[in-house]
């Protein structure tokens, strides 16, 4: 019963580095989310995946990129880190069907000096 | 665009008192909203889903309102125990695949 698992937990960047997050799921959901949190602006959405084979941008795609391996895996990659990328990251999945709750990851902690 | 506003302070109440957390929203007229739960270092938990022709639903303690008209969703938690210390989000669909969420109401249960 894993879920929905995010690796690594925690990551100190410095400024200009790359990094892939990686997310997967074990419960056979078709759509997969990218989220980041930072205090006072809630969850926003990077990218996501509503099926295996297809992504799209979310509110602040700027800076990331993203690719759905399979359908159990979503990475999440920063190409050249900036501080202002500095956030937690949550990657959940959901399953077919317009009122479906999301299945969250217990994030990423992401620092970039 | 859509916006949502919680309550960014947070709330404080006596154990076994009834806690009630607000969602209001612009903008956008859902056909659905959810409510999550958030415990510190943690991704948020699923707890009740209510669709736009519900005006309320009921798990265990927890009951939500959603009133269209207001554009607005009530979270209640009744006989309130320090165990749901935790900060409550509410997500509003935006299409078949997309969410917006709220910046979340921290509730404190004081024993």
């Amino acid at each position: 019963n894993a879920g929905v698992t995010q690796t690594p937990k925690f990551q100190v960047l410095k400024t200009g580095q790359s990094m892939t997050l990686q997310c997967a799921q074990d419960m056979n959901h078709n759509s997969m989310y990218w989220y980041r949190q930072d205090p006072g602006m809630g969850l926003r959405l990077i990218y996501y995946s509503a099926s295996e084979g297809t992504t799209d941008k979310g509110e602040v795609p700027n800076g990331y990129n993203v690719s759905r391996l399979n359908k159990r895996e979503f990475s999440l990659r920063l190409e050249s880190a900036a501080p202002s990328q500095t956030s937690v990251y949550f990657c959940a999945s959901r399953p077919s069907g317009g009122d479906q709750p999301q299945h969250f990851g217990d994030g990423t902690r992401l620092s970039i000096l | 665009s859509q916006k949502i506003e919680q309550n960014s302070e947070a709330l404080n109440i006596q154990e076994g008192k009834t806690a009630t957390l607000t969602c209001n929203y612009t903008n956008y007229s859902p056909a659905y909203l959810q409510w999550y739960r958030q415990d510190p270092g943690r991704g948020p938990v699923f707890l009740l889903l209510i669709r736009e022709n519900e005006k309320e639903k009921r798990k265990e303690r927890l009951k939500v309102t959603f009133d269209t008209t207001l554009k607005q969703s009530l979270f209640h938690i009744t006989a309130s125990q320090p165990a749901d210390s935790a900060t409550y989000l509410c997500a509003l669909e935006r299409g078949t695949y997309k969410y917006i969420f709220g910046t979340g109401t921290r509730l404190k249960v004081l024993a």
